[in-house]
């Protein structure tokens, strides 16, 4: 099974500010990378597919890239509503693996 | 709207069996996959298994096969997640979500459904 492992594990960022959350796969991935924003007491919701590509509704300073086993989530300028859990997912074959999460706290 | 909506939340005894569904709506039901994905209390997202209501092929994380049955009823629009037994361990929620046909990304998910196994 494909293993992914994202860092850090937990962020302290202020409003307004760039963060970037990684993520690596134990074996190449092309490009089948997924990433996810969890809210407390909320299922998870779609952002990035395909390592780069936005998903319908999402906003644009949300933005993904990578490829082989290396990819990144990068939120441009942070937004009150941004603080909650990523989460990274492989989809090159079952199962569809996750990371084990990165919580985007405030500072 | 494609919507997933699942069943209520559970308070189950250890060793009972449990069945939860999740009802697709708003799209072509059997031509998308279907998976489930647990998420124990405080902790992150695992990925259970994954069945096509279509011909009910159904495929399973090592770490869940043998633990849980996946399956679906195409009459209804309605995938199920089931135990036979359940252990205190079960106690989690369970997202059932579709998966995406171009790129494979989980693109609409249900809001869960809480299982509490508790003597």
């Amino acid at each position: 099974d494909i293993q992914m492992t994202q860092s850090p594990s937990s962020l302290s960022a202020s409003v307004g500010d760039r963060v970037t959350i990684t993520c690596r796969a134990s074996q190449s991935i092309t490009r089948t990378l997924n990433w996810y924003q969890q809210r407390p007491g909320k299922a998870p919701q779609l952002l990035i597919y395909a390592a780069s590509s936005l998903e319908s509704g999402v906003p644009s300073r949300f933005s993904g890239s990578g490829s082989g086993t290396d990819f990144t989530l990068t939120i441009s300028s942070l937004q009150p509503e941004d603080f909650a859990t990523y989460y990274c997912q492989h989809s090159a074959d079952t199962p569809y693996t996750f990371g084990q999460g990165t919580k985007l706290e405030m500072k | 709207e494609v919507q997933l909506v699942q069943s209520g939340a559970e308070v189950k005894k250890p060793g009972e069996s449990l069945k939860i569904s999740c009802k697709g709506s708003g799209y072509t039901f059997t031509s998308y996959w279907i998976a489930w994905v647990r998420q124990m209390p405080g902790k992150g997202l695992e990925w259970m298994g994954i069945i096509y209501p279509g011909n009910s092929d159904t495929r399973y994380s090592p770490s869940f096969q043998g633990q849980v049955t996946i399956s679906a009823d195409k009459s209804v629009n309605t995938a199920y997640l089931q135990w036979s037994s359940l252990r205190a361990s079960d106690t989690a929620m369970y997202y059932c979500a579709r998966r995406d046909n171009n790129w494979y990304a989980s693109d609409k998910w249900g809001r869960g459904t809480l299982v509490t196994v508790s003597s």
